[in-house]
């Protein structure tokens, strides 16, 4: 099975900073990578898929990169509704796996 | 606009099983994977298994088969996600997810339901 790596596990941040959330797949994984937002008791939300495409309606502050084994998720210019929590997915294989998240804090 | 809503809140004895549903309304639903995924409290997400409604074809994931049994009723446009042998770990809310294509392998999850609470408690 394909493990996904992502790191930091917390970050905090100021509204109008760039943030950066990385994650590395144990394996090379293409660009078969998506990107969710979740935040407290809601179903996560699709940002990112095939590691840079914007899913519809997703401010273009988010984006996404990389190929093969790590992939990044860029938020230029993070806003107050940005505060939440991040999760990577590979599904590369009929097996997909997130990684363990990003929760990002008002510092 | 496709909403998929899930059955409500379940809780369950250890060894007991739960059957929780997910049904679409507005819109196609057969021809796109419907997977099952869970977060147990304070947790990420994990995936549970899919099922092609189409063709009633499913898959798990390895840690959940032989417990783990997914169908798909066409004429009501819902899936259900039946769980056997319930242990306090599978304390969790549980989640249908939609793919974002019509397409007969697993990716990533455009639509989701509303979450399921299950709790495993004696």
């Amino acid at each position: 099975d394909i493990q996904m790596t992502q790191s930091p596990s917390t970050l905090s941040a100021s509204v109008r900073d760039r943030v950066t959330i990385t994650c590395r797949a144990s394996r090379s994984i293409s660009s078969w990578v998506a990107w969710y937002q979740q935040k407290p008791g809601k179903a996560p939300k699709l940002l990112i898929y095939k590691a840079s495409s914007l899913e519809s309606g997703v401010p273009s502050r988010f984006s996404g990169s990389g190929s093969g084994t790590e992939f990044t998720l860029t938020i230029n210019g993070l806003q107050p509704d940005d505060f939440a929590s991040y999760y990577c997915q590979q599904y590369n294989t009929n097996s997909p796996a997130f990684g363990q998240g990003t929760k990002v804090e008002i510092k | 606009q496709v909403q998929l809503v899930q059955s409500g809140a379940e809780v369950k004895k250890p060894g007991s099983s739960v059957k929780v549903s997910c049904k679409a309304s507005g819109g196609t639903f057969s021809t796109y994977p419907v997977s099952w995924l869970r977060q147990a409290p304070g947790q990420g997400l994990e995936w549970v298994g899919w099922i092609l409604p189409i063709f009633g074809t499913a898959n798990y994931a390895q840690k959940f088969q032989g417990r783990v049994t997914i169908t798909a009723d066409k004429s009501t446009n819902t899936v259900y996600m039946e769980l056997s042998g319930l242990r306090s770990e599978d304390t969790a809310l549980y989640y249908c997810a939609r793919a974002k294509t019509e397409t007969t392998v697993v990716e990533y999850f455009q639509l989701w339901g509303q979450g399921t609470l299950v709790t495993v408690s004696s």
